[in-house]
């Protein structure tokens, strides 16, 4: 079982380009989200998705887009880099939260992407 | 709004010791409450988790009690472990449709 894989896991950026981190998962969960962590911060919520075609807002989402054209990929496309987006980048997916089982609630993570911004 | 406490780390303990790290929320209704942990270089991991008052979470030798009336999770091994040296999250879901709220993080360094 692949998981949560995203690429790449590590990126140096200039100050003003672009890029794209990558995120599949093969487990058809319907739910997937990208998380930032940042040294004591914990992980704080960038953007999410409850399926193909719908993502919405999390905590800390200035300076980010993503998109969900299928089930098992969600990309999170940085525009133009700034020193405040170096970070790990954690990409995980869920089935939908509150249905029975013991598998609900539960996110599986990716390994991290970890990003700087010079 | 909904909140995860830890305590701060780094903690630092010698092989075998008891561990207790200290883990208090703030949450309308009935959270649901996690504990993950993640290992050096990789992703969080799911380690216990609890969905109602009064309910223990185990899970490796860990343990973890919801308590409703101090608003607690507090996560408990007997005996560490080199291995156990990882970063431990705890998390609350405050309602069946809200996402994961995470804590600050506690790193845990046991030393042989």
């Amino acid at each position: 079982n692949a998981g949560v894989t995203q690429t790449p896991k590590f990126r140096i950026l200039k100050i003003g380009q672009s890029m794209t981190l990558q995120c599949t998962q093969d487990m058809n969960h319907n739910y997937m989200y990208w998380y930032r962590q940042d040294p004591g911060m914990g992980l704080k919520l960038i953007y999410y998705s409850v399926g193909a075609g719908i993502t919405d807002k999390g905590e800390v989402p200035n300076g980010y887009n993503v998109s969900r054209s299928t089930t098992e990929d969600f990309p999170l496309r940085l525009e133009l880099a700034a020193p405040s987006q170096t970070s790990v980048y954690f990409c995980a997916s869920s089935y939908q939260p509150g249905l029975a089982g013991s598998g609900a609630n539960v996110l599986t993570f990716g390994a991290g992407s970890r990003l700087t911004v010079l | 709004g909904n909140s995860v406490t830890q305590m701060e780390g780094p903690v630092t303990l010698s092989e075998e010791a008891f561990l207790t790290i200290n883990c208090t929320y703030t949450a309308t209704g009935y959270p649901s409450l996690f504990w993950y942990v993640q290992y050096p270089g990789e992703g969080l991991q799911l380690l216990l988790k609890a969905t109602k008052a009064d309910d223990k979470g185990s899970n490796k030798g860990f343990e973890a009690t919801y308590r409703k009336e101090t608003t607690s999770f507090h996560l408990e091994k007997g005996s560490v472990q080199v291995s156990d040296s990882a970063v431990y999250f705890c998390a609350l879901r405050a309602n069946q449709g809200g996402k994961l709220i995470f804590g600050q993080g506690t790193e845990l360094s046991v030393k042989p």
